[in-house]
């Protein structure tokens, strides 16, 4: 069954600082979603990407998928407390197929 | 209100009780989701609904954990004989699409069960 890694389990990074969140899937994936859920709270949604190569954007969040679809990166740059949180991937392996998540990366931003 | 919206939001129940936990997605939204979340873990999957169907229960733990969505809309997760391990937060979500989904995974808050 497909599974989803997710590297490193927790950040603790100095505000201002960039930071990288990796994603990892032991298949192919049809979709790879970011999300990002406060202690307590909901998932809230960041970005989906579904094309090899893929990259999006939303205001200082940078997601892109590897070519082979495999493979995904979050960037925060010049990072807020705002940022801090849980990350947490999800993907599903095809059109029709559950979507399962990954055990979340945990980002402490220092003031 | 326009999100997912899961009652009871917070629940203790004695080893042994039966509960229900109720998710009302976003109105005609097709598919609907339910995730056990453990303390510091990411959502396991637990089973999966287009409308009325449900498509995959392969995440149900055992046989004391039962999923309905009988008109395709509101769904109900029962768990029967509650066990101590069964204390988690139980995530819903619903999105639009059916198999021609694609879109963002719609959540609620929640439903924190502890069972003492």
């Amino acid at each position: 069954s497909q599974e989803l890694e997710q590297s490193p389990q927790s950040l603790i990074v100095q505000e201002g600082k960039n930071l990288t969140i990796n994603c990892t899937s032991s298949k192919t994936l049809y979709g790879l979603y970011w999300y990002k859920q406060k202690y307590g709270e909901g998932l809230i949604f960041l970005m989906m990407l579904q094309k090899g190569g893929e990259e999006k954007s939303h205001e200082k969040i940078t997601a892109k998928l590897d070519e082979k679809k495999q493979q995904s990166s979050l960037h925060i740059t010049a990072s807020q407390p705002s940022h801090a949180g849980t990350y947490l991937c999800g993907a599903r392996g095809n059109r029709d197929d559950k979507i399962i998540f990954g055990k979340g990366t945990r980002l402490h931003i220092l003031p | 209100g326009a999100g997912v919206s899961q009652s009871p939001r917070y629940k203790v129940a004695k080893r042994g009780q039966d509960v229900a936990l109720r998710c009302d997605p976003i109105s005609g939204h097709v598919s609907l989701f339910w995730y056990q979340q453990a303390l510091g873990q990411g959502p396991e999957f637990l089973t999966y609904f287009q409308n009325e169907a449900q498509l995959d229960k392969s995440g149900l733990p055992s046989d004391r954990f039962f999923a309905e969505r009988p008109e395709g809309s509101v769904s109900t997760l029962k768990i029967q004989r509650t066990q101590q391990e069964d204390s988690a937060v139980y995530l819903c979500a619903s999105t639009f699409g059916g198999g021609r989904n694609t879109g963002e995974l719609f959540f609620g808050e929640g439903s924190r069960l502890t069972v003492l």
